[in-house]
């Protein structure tokens, strides 16, 4: 079975940091590209980073570029997003995604999510 | 990329169809076939229903249909099902490496 499974979020203070990684089973991981999605509870999809399945290509939406760092550790079959300077607005629900085999493909595996608190 | 337009919200009731669209630009929708969209239901994650434009992937009701047309993409959801109802949003490739933008996302609800 094609899995994708995330874990690392917790409740930290602003300023802070945090690593989320996200486990995959099921399917050859360094073949993929592979995003990562966030969701502020009660609002819509926001598309945080996407890298390619070397890791060499990263893409981050403006709102996290210079704080978040998304790498992959393809002996791992692991993606992670260290997370740092959090801010109130990085509160969300973090889901990790399985792309296609191209730059342009869809997300088609999600992950349950994993919920990132930012609060003093 | 700009963000991509959706309606807030799209009602029908039990056996009708209802179609909702994503208004992009020339750079995005207009220019690829990479067009995606996913149903959410509360508390749950996402998952893809339509891919590059109008494929369905293994598994999704034929009752989902999509096409698009100029700047705009559209969904259909045919013979409309309590299960429907969830949150709908698109997604279009917009050439090299720029980043993926959703659409705000449109509530489907089944009256």
């Amino acid at each position: 079975e094609v899995q994708v499974v995330e874990s690392g979020g917790d409740s930290v203070q602003p300023g802070g940091s945090l690593r989320l990684s996200c486990t995959t089973s099921g399917f050859m991981f360094s073949n993929f590209w592979m995003h990562w999605t966030r969701q502020v509870p009660g609002k819509g999809l926001e598309h945080v980073s996407r890298i390619n399945s070397e890791g060499s290509i990263i893409t981050y939406a403006d709102s996290v570029k210079g704080r978040f760092t998304v790498s992959r550790d393809n002996a791992k079959d692991t993606l992670y997003v260290q997370m740092n300077s959090l801010r109130a607005e990085d509160t969300a629900v973090y889901y990790c995604g399985r792309g296609g085999v191209y730059n342009y493909g869809s997300i088609d595996v999600w992950g349950q999510g994993t919920l990132v608190t930012v609060s003093s | 990329q700009s963000a991509l337009t959706q309606p807030a919200s799209v009602s029908g009731s039990p056996g009708q169809s209802i179609t909702i669209s994503c208004t992009g630009t020339s750079s995005d929708i207009g220019n690829y076939k990479y067009v995606s969209w996913y149903q959410q239901h509360p508390g749950k994650a996402p998952k893809l229903i339509i891919y590059e434009v109008s494929n369905r992937p293994s598994g999704v009701s034929s009752r989902f249909s999509a096409s698009k047309s100029g700047n705009t993409a559209s969904l259909t959801i045919s013979g409309l099902q309590a299960e429907d109802d969830a949150d709908y949003y698109c997604t279009s490739y917009a050439g090299g490496f720029v980043p993926f933008v959703f659409g705000a996302g449109t509530k489907v609800t089944v009256l």
